[in-house]
């Protein structure tokens, strides 16, 4: 099974800035690897898929990077909207699996 | 617009199975999509079950395998999980899922349901 690892596991921030969070695949997956939100009391929603490939509707400030074995979701000019949690999840092989999930807090 | 929409009992008593049905509407479920199962247990993050394709075939969790059973209707637009042997680890958010296969690509993950609670207790 593939591990899928996230970091940070918590990060508090202010509106404004910059955030990036970092996701790190136990084997080379390739460009498989795709990036949710979820907002409490929500279902995930699907903001990257295919480690950088934008989704309609989602925000342009949403951006993902990397290949291989690390990844990261780089969100720019926080709004207090994007208090979440953000997990990363990898298609490459079964069993898929999801990283352990990134809190973003906004002050 | 896809919609999915989880159905089921909330509460399931331990060793007991645990069934829940996802209705689809606004897609066929007879599709070239993967339709799939996700949990997220009280304080813990998301968990891949498995995913099952409209001819029947299934791809499950091996740490699980012996107790699921995914199944899809297609009369009825609807696909089902089924989890034997249920334990207090096994309370969670029940999301069922769709990946939709466009010409290009697999959309992963890309339609969800609300989500339906299931608490383990006698």
């Amino acid at each position: 099974e593939i591990v899928v690892t996230q970091s940070p596991d918590f990060q508090s921030l202010t509106p404004k800035e910059k955030v990036t969070i970092t996701c790190r695949a136990s084997q080379t997956i390739g460009s498989s690897l795709h990036w949710f939100q979820q907002k409490p009391g929500q279902s995930p929603k699907l903001v990257v898929k295919y480690a950088s490939q934008s989704i309609s509707g989602v925000p342009s400030r949403f951006s993902g990077s990397g290949y291989g074995t690390d990844f990261t979701l780089t969100i720019d000019t926080l709004e207090a909207e994007d208090a979440a949690t953000y997990y990363c999840y990898q298609s490459s092989r079964l069993p898929y699996t999801f990283g352990q999930g990134t809190k973003l807090e906004i002050k | 617009q896809v919609q999915l929409q989880e159905s089921g009992p909330g509460v399931v008593k331990p060793s007991g199975t645990l069934s829940l049905i996802c209705t689809v509407s606004g897609a066929s479920i007879s599709s070239r999509d993967w339709w799939i199962w996700v949990r997220r247990p009280p304080g813990k993050g998301l968990e891949w079950i498995g995913e099952v394709y409209p001819t029947g075939s299934s791809n499950i969790k091996p740490s699980l395998r012996s107790r699921v059973t995914l199944s899809v209707d297609k009369s009825r637009n609807q696909f089902s999980l089924t989890l034997t042997s249920v334990t207090a680890a096994d309370a969670a958010i029940y999301y069922c899922v769709r990946s939709h296969q466009t010409g290009v690509a697999l959309i992963h993950l890309q339609d969800w349901g609300q989500g339906a609670l299931v608490t383990v207790s006698s």
